[in-house]
């Protein structure tokens, strides 16, 4: 089946320690998106990928990067997580052209 | 300042009944929306949509409509069953965010189908 896999599902790290997110899909999807879900919020664009060209939302902050190596894979760098970055982290995808996204099952990430 | 409103978290509606879901919006730029659904530990999948030139769209037992003089929107579910229970969020794209799109999404509605 056609798909968006994160993994971790869950990801603990300590406060100020790197930690990196991952996301790949199966769908060839042109554009690759990553959302910051915190409790009872809603998802938030942190940035997308339309094919190689990084788009960043004004208000992400720097400690958030991303990286897509190619067009299945796409990793999300907090480099030096803080108690707030705590969140579900959401990737998803959409073929060019079109508004409906697929979403993959998020990375909650806790922070302690 | 949230441009998609989800003003009720949670809804509860007996099975075989009619949930109506509620959104509304503060961006006249918003041209297209759409309805997502999660399940807990899963994450949202597309339900329905509805351009703004249309006033209504309907798929099986999900109909959305749009009033947007009113800049509100609802989707309505009809029979409800115990399977539809789940976080519902609306979405909007703004016309102005280029061909792509990026969505705005609302803060969602916990959805509780009885039996």
């Amino acid at each position: 089946d056609a798909m968006v896999i994160q993994n971790p599902r869950y990801q603990v790290t300590q406060f100020g320690k790197p930690v990196t997110l991952s996301c790949s899909q199966t769908l060839n999807h042109n554009v690759m998106y990553w959302y910051q879900q915190k409790s009872s919020q809603a998802p938030k664009l942190l940035f997308h990928y339309y094919d190689k060209d990084f788009n960043n939302e004004a208000d992400t902050p720097d400690n958030f990067q991303s990286r897509r190596p190619n067009t299945s894979f796409c990793f999300l760098d907090i480099r030096s997580p803080g108690l707030g970055d705590a969140a579900m982290y959401l990737c998803a995808t959409s073929p060019l052209n079109t508004y409906e996204q697929y979403f993959g099952p998020g990375t909650r990430l806790t922070v302690t | 300042d949230q441009q998609v409103k989800q003003n009720s978290p949670s809804l509860s509606v007996q099975e075989g009944r009619i949930s109506i879901l509620n959104c509304d919006y503060t961006n006249s730029m918003f041209d297209y929306f759409l309805w997502y659904k999660k399940y807990p530990a899963e994450g949202p999948t597309f339900l329905i949509s509805i351009s703004s030139i249309k006033d209504k769209n309907e798929d099986g037992r999900f109909t959305v409509f749009l009033n947007k003089s009113a800049k509100h929107l609802s989707l309505h579910i009809v029979p409800s069953q115990p399977g539809d229970s789940a976080v519902y969020f609306c979405a909007a794209r703004s016309v102005d965010r280029g061909s792509q799109g990026n969505l705005i999404f609302g803060k969602g509605t916990k959805l509780s189908v009885k039996p």
